[in-house]
């Protein structure tokens, strides 16, 4: 079993939907990043989390550190959000271990 | 423009021909990782420092060295590359240990 599990694994969405992709880990960590992956390959940061809450713009990022948890939303989903989206978790230091991504396709 | 630079970008070679992937970041960043991306295992660390002369192991170092001189500079080197170690290699930095992280464009490496 993976320390870092996301769900769903593939997520198809009608543009203006409300999205959640979840992320579970089974280690402690000291943070927890999501990474939004364009389909062109480049990684860009979105979130960095080491308790409660942030949001910028449409995405709003949650973590419940007791129960090992976080969420990311988009709220008026746009086809422009279509990508990967890959949870990573700070297991110490500069350690991260990856989840394996959500595909996410929004439709016009 | 703060960035993270790496090259090449692609780059096919041969089995047991040594090579070396540079990577540079302009942001005065401490923390600097190597990472692979393969197709159903998503991204894993290969090495990681966390300042100049000081280096550690991620998930998978086996067939990897790094060097860390100088701030800026992160260079990935495979002494002698194998078939396995085809992949898309990310570089990645950050201000803090666990920082945003600011990811390098990519390699992408096909070893024959």
């Amino acid at each position: 079993k993976n320390e870092v599990e996301q769900s769903p694994q593939n997520l198809t969405a009608q543009e203006g939907e409300f999205i959640t992709i979840n992320c579970s880990y089974s280690v402690g960590i000291s943070a927890l990043h999501w990474l939004q992956q364009h389909p062109g390959g480049g990684i860009v940061s979105l979130f960095m989390l080491s308790s409660g809450k942030k949001k910028h713009g449409r995405l709003i990022a949650t973590i419940n550190i007791q129960e090992k948890h976080s969420s990311l939303h988009i709220t008026a989903s746009h086809p422009r959000d279509s990508a990967v989206y890959i949870c990573a978790v700070v297991v110490s230091g500069s350690r991260l271990t990856f989840g394996e991504g959500t595909q996410l396709t929004v439709n016009p | 423009e703060a960035q993270v630079t790496q090259n090449p970008r692609y780059l096919i070679t041969v089995t047991g021909k040594k090579l070396t992937v540079t990577c540079s970041q302009n942001m005065n960043h401490e923390y600097m990782s190597w990472y692979r991306q393969d197709p159903g295992l998503g991204l894993r660390q290969i090495y990681y420092s966390m300042n100049v002369e000081v280096t550690d192991k991620g998930d998978v170092p086996e067939g990897y060295k790094v060097s860390r001189k100088e701030k800026r500079n992160f260079p990935l080197i495979l002494e002698s590359p194998s078939p396995n170690q085809t992949s898309l290699y990310f570089c990645a930095s950050s201000a803090a240990s666990y920082g945003t992280q600011y990811f390098g464009p990519g390699t992408r490496l096909l070893v024959l």
